[in-house]
């Protein structure tokens, strides 16, 4: 079965740190891979994805991330965090063979401290 | 600009009552999903629709049901709300294909009193 794993449910970090949230998946098929943010009384919004090519794909907000297929990883990075970057993070996993369907983690809810 | 937008962002019921919940998107999208939030749980798909009356269970369809009259509405409905479903409801919709990005609805906050 199908299934995405985000090791990490809280993470602090100090603003102008850097950051990285994990994502490991599961998959029987070519994944197609998503990272998701949620602020706060919202819906999620699109930060990057990767369908092909170059395994490093860049973002809005200055975020990042890496495909590695030998890991079975799409770990979200950024080099210096903001306050507003506060949120919960989400990935999420599709494939040709599920159609349009996709797989969420259980998300990553991001502290940012001053 | 991509829309799509829910009936409520909050909303309040009794147990037993009947409960619809909205969906309206403008992008022409085929694919439409409902999906539940629960903390440390991520999202749920509810039931997905890739056509007007065309539906499919997702992983957690028990309880719930949905129409899709018109392509760019797509409803769920609560046939008798219980406390097991207060919950964060979010409306996405796609383009047909493969590959493509979901687009979230800002969700209904449903709590089942």
């Amino acid at each position: 079965a199908q299934s995405v794993t985000q090791p990490d449910i809280h993470i602090t970090v100090s603003e102008g740190a850097s950051l990285e949230l994990r994502c490991n998946y599961s998959y029987g098929a070519t994944p197609y891979l998503f990272w998701y943010v949620q602020s706060p009384g919202q819906g999620l919004q699109l930060l990057l994805k990767y369908f092909s090519g170059d395994t490093l794909v860049q973002g809005i907000k200055g975020f990042e991330a890496e495909f590695k297929r030998s890991q079975s990883s799409f770990n979200l990075r950024k080099p210096s965090v903001h306050w507003s970057d506060a949120a919960e993070y989400f990935c999420a996993v599709g494939a040709r063979e599920y159609g349009n369907k996709l797989v969420f983690g259980a998300g990553t809810i991001l502290r940012v401290k001053s | 600009d991509v829309k799509v937008t829910q009936s409520s962002r909050y909303l309040v019921k009794r147990t037993g009552e009947k409960v619809f919940l909205e969906c309206v998107q403008d992008m022409d999208h085929e694919n439409m999903f409902w999906y539940r939030q629960d903390p440390g749980l991520g999202l749920r798909l509810i039931y997905f629709s890739y056509d007007v009356k065309m539906k499919e269970k997702g992983d957690i369809p028990e309880g719930y049901s949905v129409s899709r009259e018109k392509k760019e509405r797509f409803s769920l409905i609560l046939e008798s709300a219980s406390t097991n479903q207060t919950s964060m409801y979010l409306c996405a919709s796609i383009s047909a294909g493969i590959g493509y990005e979901q687009y979230f609805g800002p969700g209904t906050r449903l709590t089942v009193t």
